[in-house]
């Protein structure tokens, strides 16, 4: 178990262009969240899956993000037509959800995007 | 009015000051609560994590939750400058199955 996996680190971008983040969980867990970070704010919900299929989308999303969890592993986050305002720590987190309702999400360090 | 406020700082304190960290909260549904460590360029940590009501202690560490009240807090005895990180709180539902939401952070120098 060596944690959260999240590639690139960085991103440089230019305006128009699509770039995709891959997220490795922790193995053994069945929750891969989506946050989105800006300077002095806190992580803001984007999108969750448990195992392969996607429950919620913030209404944060637009259709230039996508994001998918093939086979319940590891995840992906296209942002297509990017935007100047999608700069940010692109932070995802995994956790293991059973019957109980308590559940502790790990993060990895981020992908820091940069649009210019 | 956001579902959780928290007051960004910065926060500077000397090293082995007690320091208070505090957040409010709007939905009076909440009954997870967490608190979250960030240093700078890096995700964030898991703390202290609470249920409902009542104190945690953790080494150094202490959490506090009032429901009466929607207000948390962090208490962080002897800080070290290590402890220089933001602070982040965070909240969920009963039922596990929605996002936890998140305060600003409450950025924190401890100096030595």
């Amino acid at each position: 178990d060596t944690g959260v996996s999240q590639n690139p680190r960085h991103k440089i971008t230019k305006r128009g262009q699509n770039v995709t983040f891959r997220c490795d969980p922790i193995s053994e867990h069945n929750r891969l969240y989506w946050y989105r970070q800006t300077l002095g704010q806190g992580p803001e919900f984007l999108t969750y899956f448990q195992n392969e299929a996607q429950l919620e989308k913030s209404r944060l999303l637009s259709d230039r993000f996508s994001a998918e969890r093939p086979k319940g592993s590891f995840s992906t986050l296209e942002i297509q037509r990017t935007e100047q305002g999608d700069s940010a720590m692109y932070l995802c987190a995994s956790s293991f959800k059973g019957n109980w309702a308590n559940e502790k999400l790990f993060f990895g360090s981020g992908t820091q995007l940069s649009v210019l | 009015q956001k579902e959780v406020e928290q007051d960004p700082g910065p926060l500077s304190v000397p090293e082995g000051a007690i320091v208070s960290l505090n957040c409010t909260y709007s939905n009076s549904a909440f009954q997870y609560f967490m608190w979250y460590r960030q240093y700078s360029r890096k995700g964030p940590e898991l703390l202290m994590y609470t249920y409902s009501s009542g104190n945690k202690e953790d080494g150094r560490f202490t959490a506090q939750v009032d429901k009466s009240s929607k207000y948390i807090s962090l208490f962080i005895r002897d800080s070290q400058p290590s402890d220089s990180a933001t602070y982040l709180c965070a909240m969920n539902l009963p039922s596990g199955n929605t996002p936890l939401v998140f305060g600003k952070g409450t950025r924190l120098s401890v100096i030595a």
